[in-house]
C-alpha cells in the first residue's frame, strides 16, 4: 500500500509562477519529511526537509508547508525558473529504533515543467 | 568529491542470466540501500544494509540479493533476472540517524528481455 500520496502527477507552470506540489501521509511514526529533486539521467538529490514539529521551512526559493493535524505537506517554488524543471518526490523517513531500517518512503513523483 | 557510483549505467540482458550491479560510496556512510524506480510507483526500497555484514529486506526484495563485505561497497545481485525486473535502479548511502538525507548514485537502467 502507498503510505505517501503525492499530487499532481505532472504540472506545467509559466516562468515566475508558483508551482505547488502536495503530499499526504498516514503513518504518524514518520519523523522527517524531505523533498527530493531529480533531473533526467540523474539520481534524486535532497532539496529541503522539515520536521513534524515545524509548520514551515524556507530555503531560497523553496518552501515546505507542513500541517501535522491534516497529515499533509507541500512544496512551493517561488519565482520558478526553467532550470527548476525536474521531477520532484516527497518522502517520509522512519526513525529506526535499535539500529534498524532508516528508510525513505517516497511519493509517486511530480514532473514539473516551467515554460519561459 | 563525495559521491555514490554505480556500474554499469545501462544493461540489457536476457531472462535467467545472472548479473551484478556494483555500488560504491566514498563518504564512510554506515547505511546503504538499493531502490528501484518505476513510473507511477516512485522509488521503492529493495534491500538495505546498516553496516558491514548486516543486511535486511526492504519493501520489494523478491528476486534480489545483496552483500556488504566492505563498508564502501554494496552490490546488487539478480541471480535469475525476469522481465518484471526491468527498471531503473538506484543505490543510496546515508549516515546513521539521518535517514531523510540519502545520497543517491546516478542510476542503472536495466532491461530484461
Amino acid at each position: 500500500q502507498q503510505q505517501v500520496k503525492q499530487s499532481p502527477q505532472s504540472l506545467i507552470v509559466q516562468k515566475g509562477g508558483i508551482p505547488i506540489i502536495n503530499c499526504a501521509y498516514e503513518n504518524t511514526a514518520f519523523d522527517y519529511f524531505p523533498w527530493y529533486q531529480q533531473f533526467p539521467g540523474k539520481g534524486p538529490a535532497l532539496l529541503i526537509a522539515i520536521r513534524p514539529d515545524v509548520s514551515e521551512k524556507k530555503e531560497g526559493r523553496f518552501t515546505i508547508s507542513f500541517n501535522k493535524s491534516a497529515k499533509q505537506f507541500s512544496l512551493h517554488i517561488m519565482d520558478s525558473q526553467p532550470g527548476d524543471s525536474a521531477t520532484y518526490f516527497c518522502a517520509a523517513s522512519t526513525k529506526a529504533a535499535n539500529f534498524g531500517n532508516e528508510k525513505l518512503t517516497f511519493g509517486t513523483g511530480t514532473r514539473l515543467t516551467i515554460i519561459p | 568529491e563525495a559521491q555514490v557510483t554505480q556500474n554499469p549505467r545501462y544493461l540489457i540482458t536476457v531472462t535467467g542470466k545472472k548479473l551484478t550491479v556494483t555500488c560504491s560510496q566514498n563518504m564512510n556512510h554506515e547505511y546503504m540501500s538499493w531502490y528501484r524506480q518505476d513510473p507511477g510507483l516512485g522509488l521503492r526500497q529493495i534491500y538495505y544494509s546498516m553496516n558491514v555484514e548486516v543486511t535486511d529486506k526492504g519493501d520489494v526484495p523478491e528476486g534480489y540479493k545483496v552483500s556488504r563485505k566492505e563498508k564502501r561497497n554494496f552490490p546488487l545481485i539478480l541471480e535469475s533476472p525476469s522481465p518484471n525486473q526491468t527498471s531503473l535502479y538506484f543505490c543510496a548511502s546515508q549516515r546513521a540517524g539521518r535517514g531523510y538525507e540519502q545520497y543517491f548514485g546516478p542510476g542503472t537502467r536495466l532491461t530484461v528481455t
